[in-house]
């Protein structure tokens, strides 16, 4: 039982460059979730999967897009990096009681 | 939409007891939840509340909630080294998706 992994750990990319980062689960959870987290503004939610087949926008979907490929993998793509997403993105998905959020170790991106 | 505040910083002795709070603005929150991350870390799920309990005590970890004022608090004692750590403080409301969301992080430092 793995939890939550997400690749790749570190990724540089040039503007303009794309690149997908992968989350998957293996704990049979419905619910998954993309965040970001930066410097004094906590974690925002970019996009999340309440359930397989269902995607919907966060807080900061701009720039974004995302797959529920299944029910254990959650994928978010950056079509057209952009400095701004420089940033620590975690996946996470949610516990079957609907209480707790398991997450990812997170994948740290630069965008030159 | 939900907010939720925290302050950034916080700094205690060792030995002494800290106390990290959170308010958030969504009244219909039903999970309010606080998380550790390590330096480098993911997101460390340490203790949560549901919105109808007042206090819940786990160890060191004391979580008081006052739902009229919207005010969440954690209380660690006997504040410990390894404690140093960012501790986010999370709401869930009710609605569609089961979103968290998290404040912008209480960097607790603990000096000997």
């Amino acid at each position: 039982n793995a939890g939550v992994t997400q690749t790749p750990k570190f990724q540089v990319l040039k503007t303009g460059q794309s690149m997908t980062l992968q989350c998957a689960q293996d704990m049979n959870h419905n619910s998954m979730y993309w965040y970001r987290q930066d410097p004094g503004m906590g974690l925002r939610l970019i996009y999340y999967s309440a359930s397989e087949g269902t995607t919907d926008k966060g807080e900061v979907p701009n720039g974004y897009n995302v797959s529920r490929l299944n029910k254990r993998e959650f994928s978010l793509r950056l079509e057209s990096a952009a400095p701004s997403q420089t940033s620590v993105y975690f996946c996470a998905s949610l516990g079957l009681q609907n209480e707790k959020l398991f997450f990812g170790s997170g994948t740290q991106l630069s965008v030159l | 939409g939900e907010d939720v505040e925290q302050s950034l910083f916080l700094s205690v002795r060792e030995g002494d007891s800290s106390v990290i709070n959170c308010t958030y603005t969504d009244s219909s929150s039903t999970y309010l939840y606080w998380y550790k991350q390590e330096p480098g870390a993911g997101l460390q799920l340490l203790t949560y509340i549901f919105s109808n309990m007042d206090m819940k005590q786990d160890q060191r970890l004391t979580v008081l909630l006052n739902k009229k004022d919207k005010h969440l608090s954690l209380r660690i004692a006997d504040t410990q080294t390894g404690d140093s750590a960012i501790y986010f403080c999370a709401e869930r409301s009710r609605g569609g998706g089961n979103k968290l969301t998290f404040g912008t992080g209480t960097q607790l430092k603990v000096e000997l």
